[in-house]
């Protein structure tokens, strides 16, 4: 069975500082990994994908890597603002039909 | 735009009731999909649609049931609510099923099922 593992499930930093968010899963045969943040009571926003032949993916102050062969990907978050609080998740696409396994999330809290 | 669209916001219901979520999405995505997020479990895919006319099963469709009404609707159904059916239900739909496509998720449905 799929399982997908993000530790920890809660993360306070202070403002400017530089973190990162772990992710596992048990299969190393996957199609993409995906990374999500979560707002309270809101939906999930979609900021990363990476593909199963890509190491890893940028946008702004977001990378995301992926290492097949360990079952982990991380995502790196440089100079952290009060804007980025929210629940990451991640989710594995095993098969290329969009069917994602979450894993439970991890709440992040920067503190100005 | 408004993406993908859920009504509705809130609903409680008594065991035994019957009611369908709605959702509905502007971006004319083929495939949309119907999750449920439950505490400490994180999202669990119920149903999902790959293209207009054609639905399969996700991890935990027991108790549940779907329709593609067509391109831009897809509706999820609890024919008798039970209280394990208490969760917050996303609605999501991505351009296509396959590939690399990211998926656009509407604003949730927290059910309470008494």
């Amino acid at each position: 069975k799929q399982e997908v593992t993000q530790i920890p499930a809660a993360l306070s930093v202070p403002e400017g500082e530089n973190l990162v968010l772990n992710c596992s899963f048990t299969d190393s045969a996957i199609y993409n990994l995906q990374w999500f943040r979560q707002d309270p009571g809101k939906g999930l926003t979609s900021l990363l994908l990476i593909q199963s032949s890509q190491r890893e993916q940028t946008s702004g102050r977001l990378n995301a890597s992926l290492d097949k062969s360990s079952g982990r990907s991380t995502l790196y978050i440089a100079a952290s603002q009060p804007g980025d609080s929210a629940t990451y998740l991640c989710a594995e696409d095993q098969t290329g039909a969009n069917n994602l396994f979450f894993g439970t999330g991890t709440r992040l809290t920067v503190i100005p | 735009n408004a993406g993908v669209t859920q009504t509705p916001k809130f609903q409680v219901l008594k065991t035994g009731q019957s009611m369908t979520l709605q959702c509905a999405q502007d971006m004319n995505h083929n495939s949309m999909y119907w999750y449920r997020q439950d505490p400490g479990m994180g999202l669990r895919l119920i149903y999902y649609s790959a293209s207009e006319g054609t639905t399969d099963k996700g991890e935990v469709p027991n108790g549940y049931n779907v329709s593609r009404l067509n391109k831009r609707e897809f509706s999820l159904r609890l024919e008798s609510a039970a209280p394990s059916q208490t969760s917050v239900y996303f609605c999501a739909s991505s351009e296509a099923s396959q590939g690399n496509e990211k998926l656009f998720f509407g604003s949730g449905t927290q059910l309470s099922v008494l």
